[in-house]
């Protein structure tokens, strides 16, 4: 079966500072993918990342970073010098190969205060 | 851009009305899902169809019954709805996976309150 664990339900930190939130994951397959949404107060889930099982080169995009680390199964996500509008809930999710559904982790509540 | 509309933002029913949500998106996609969020739980799969007219049952099907009459559209229905259906219900869409995960897709979500 896949899991994935979010362990940090929530994290508040002070603007412009850093902050990493876990994902650590369960699976037996030997392809599978790795996302990451982002939840803002208005509800819908925006697609931030994917990433697959073979490709494990961590990967920035502004001030969004991911550490992908097979040897302990963890998908992390850093957000560098953080803003308010980065408060939301951050959501990560796993899926075999195949047409098969995601398994979402149950979420990290990120709060950025000014 | 593709985008993936929801019926309702917020709705409240009654204790055994029937409910349906209903979920259309625009971009040919073959997949459609229906989730349901709660605090603490984080999202969990309803159903899901990767066809017209075809349907899986997700994690937590009971009590749910779905519909895919077109390709765009996947209807979620509450035969009875019951106040332990309270939730925020959300949609998505993606691309069939063809040697590849393809991104799921959200809509803005349902907040349906059950009194």
């Amino acid at each position: 079966a896949q899991k994935v664990t979010q362990a940090q339900t929530e994290i508040s930190v002070v603007e412009k500072e850093d902050v990493t939130l876990d994902c650590v994951y369960e699976t037996r397959d030997t392809t599978y993918y790795l996302f990451w949404y982002k939840q803002p107060p208005s509800g819908e889930l925006v697609f931030l990342i994917r990433r697959n099982s073979f490709d494990e080169q961590n990967e920035i995009s502004g001030r969004y970073s991911w550490n992908f680390q097979k040897s302990t199964s963890s998908f992390n996500f850093t957000i560098t010098a953080s803003q308010v509008v980065d408060s939301a809930v951050y959501f990560c999710a796993l899926s075999g190969s195949g047409n098969t559904p995601l398994v979402f982790g149950k979420g990290t509540r990120l709060s950025v205060i000014a | 851009d593709v985008k993936v509309t929801q019926s309702s933002r917020y709705l409240v029913k009654r204790t055994g009305e029937k409910v349906f949500l209903e979920c259309v998106q625009d971009m040919d996609h073959e997949n459609m899902f229906w989730y349901r969020q709660d605090p603490g739980l984080g999202l969990r799969l309803i159903y899901f169809s990767y066809d017209v007219k075809m349907k899986e049952k997700g994690d937590i099907p009971e009590g749910y019954s779905v519909s895919r009459e077109k390709k765009e559209r996947f209807s979620l229905i509450l035969e009875s709805a019951s106040t332990n259906q309270t939730s925020m219900y959300l949609c998505a869409s993606s691309l069939m996976d063809r040697g590849k995960k393809e991104t799921q897709y959200f809509g803005p979500g349902t907040r349906l309150l059950v009194l």
